[in-house]
């Protein structure tokens, strides 16, 4: 079963440009949640897509949004860079489930420089 | 706000000696606790995930505890490949399939 997936590994971008990351989920995941990681603030919820929907969000300013199509794949973006915003960004996908704790599974991360 | 606390930051073993890492934990109503490990420039990789007081998981050298405020990660006679760090996370009743992670336990094995 092909893990997640994330395009693209690398990027580098200036302060004031915008940036798309994408994220495809384990097949038959519905959840995609979004992590940020940086070595003095480690790993940090942005926001879970469930079906669509946002259903739950970290403490992110604005310029930090996400969608989640049909297929469950999704994009994060981030708008107006900050030399602050350069770090590791992580997909974890899962089934989606309330119940029992539920395992998410990382994918190999997007590294972001901003210059 | 779920919190989670881990010791020691870093650690450096020499190869066979056993040690263990701690993971301590606040949440509102524990739906599970996770070990991931992640090497440099990768994404976290599972390794186990306890849902209650008293429960043992195992893998290898590797086994995890779990009692009402911390969680053990115990390395039986390491070898250097164990080197990596060690994230301890916990999922709460009130954040969905959110977690919130501990800043790691940088692990060094020495041969």
């Amino acid at each position: 079963k092909a893990g997640v997936t994330q395009t693209p590994r690398y990027l580098i971008k200036t302060r004031g440009q915008q940036v798309t990351l994408s994220c495809s989920p384990i097949s038959g995941h519905r959840s995609v949640s979004w992590y940020q990681q940086t070595p003095g603030q480690g790993l940090q919820f942005l926001f879970e897509y469930f079906s669509e929907t946002q259903r739950n969000k970290g403490n992110f300013p604005g310029r930090f949004s996400g969608r989640q199509f049909s297929n469950s794949r999704s994009e994060m973006n981030v708008s107006t860079l900050e030399l602050g915003d350069s770090a590791l960004y992580l997909c974890a996908s899962s089934w989606g489930d309330r119940g029992k704790g539920e395992t998410q599974y990382f994918g190999p991360g997007t590294r972001l420089l901003v210059l | 706000e779920d919190q989670v606390t881990q010791s020691p930051e870093a650690l450096r073993l020499q190869e066979g000696e056993s040690s263990s890492l701690n993971c301590s934990y606040t949440v509102s109503g524990l739906r599970g606790l996770f070990w991931y490990r992640q090497d440099p420039g990768k994404g976290p990789e599972f390794l186990f995930t306890l849902y209650s007081a008293g429960e043992e998981k195992e893998k290898e050298r590797l086994k995890a505890t779990l009692t009402k405020k911390e969680s053990f990660l115990h390395i039986t006679a390491p070898k250097p490949e164990d080197s990596a760090t060690y994230l301890c996370a916990v999922q709460g009743r009130s954040g969905y399939s959110t977690l919130t992670f501990g800043k790691g336990t940088m692990l060094l094995v020495s041969p």
